[in-house]
């Protein structure tokens, strides 16, 4: 069973710019959770995605947004980029009640 | 607003020696998540613990839930340096069934020396 796949392993942008994370999740999960994990703040839960709608978000900006696509793909996209963003995201999914699987994130500088 | 605080941040242990880390939430949850990490890499999950005096174990490591306290630890037996990583507890604190709003600790870097 192929696992959480995230692209790009990393993402380099400039302070202003705009930056879009992916996110597969594990065939038949319909669930797809996003985490940031930034440099002593620990991790964070960002969005939480169920069945193409979003059905929660953490404590951010209304710059970190995203969507979940009809296949249960999602993106996240953060505008705006401030230095602050600099973190590993980290994609999780899962089927209604059954364990959380993690992809390997995405790594995104903002310079 | 739900807080975990595990401690401690920093573990340097011998190889050969026991040892715990703490796990402490701020409110009600019935579900409590450890999870490892190695340098680079994604979150690889350990244990789910849901109820009270939940005790559960893998190897060298056994975690454990009081629900009254609000306290889970994850015990380190007889450490090897493979187990050299950083462990987040992670504590779902809303949201029902089916959901994985986790709020995590900082987590404990754990280094093993030979």
């Amino acid at each position: 069973e192929a696992g959480v796949t995230q692209s790009p392993t990393h993402l380099i942008k400039t302070r202003g710019q705009q930056a879009t994370l992916r996110c597969s999740p594990i065939s038949g999960h319909t669930s797809v959770y996003w985490y940031q994990q930034a440099l002593g703040l620990g991790l964070q839960f960002l969005l939480w995605y169920d069945e193409g709608e979003e059905r929660n978000r953490g404590n951010f900006p209304p710059r970190f947004s995203g969507r979940q696509f009809p296949n249960y793909s999602s993106e996240l996209n953060v505008n705006a980029l401030e230095l602050e963003d600099s973190a590993l995201y980290l994609c999780a999914s899962s089927r209604r009640g059954q364990d959380l699987h993690f992809g390997n994130g995405t790594r995104l500088t903002v310079t | 607003e739900l807080k975990v605080e595990q401690n401690p941040l920093f573990l340097s242990m011998q190889e050969g020696k026991n040892y715990t880390i703490y796990c402490n939430y701020s409110t009600t949850s019935d579900r409590l998540y450890w999870y490892r990490q190695d340098p680079g890499k994604s979150l690889e999950s350990l244990f789910v613990l849901l109820s009270n005096g939940a005790v559960k174990q893998e190897g060298r490591l056994m975690a454990s839930l009081d629900t009254k306290a609000r306290l889970s630890t994850l015990h380190i037996t007889a450490a090897v340096h493979d187990l050299s990583a950083t462990y987040f507890c992670a504590v779902d604190g809303d949201s029902g069934a089916g959901s994985y709003q986790l709020t995590f600790g900082k987590g404990t870097k754990l280094s093993v020396i030979p």
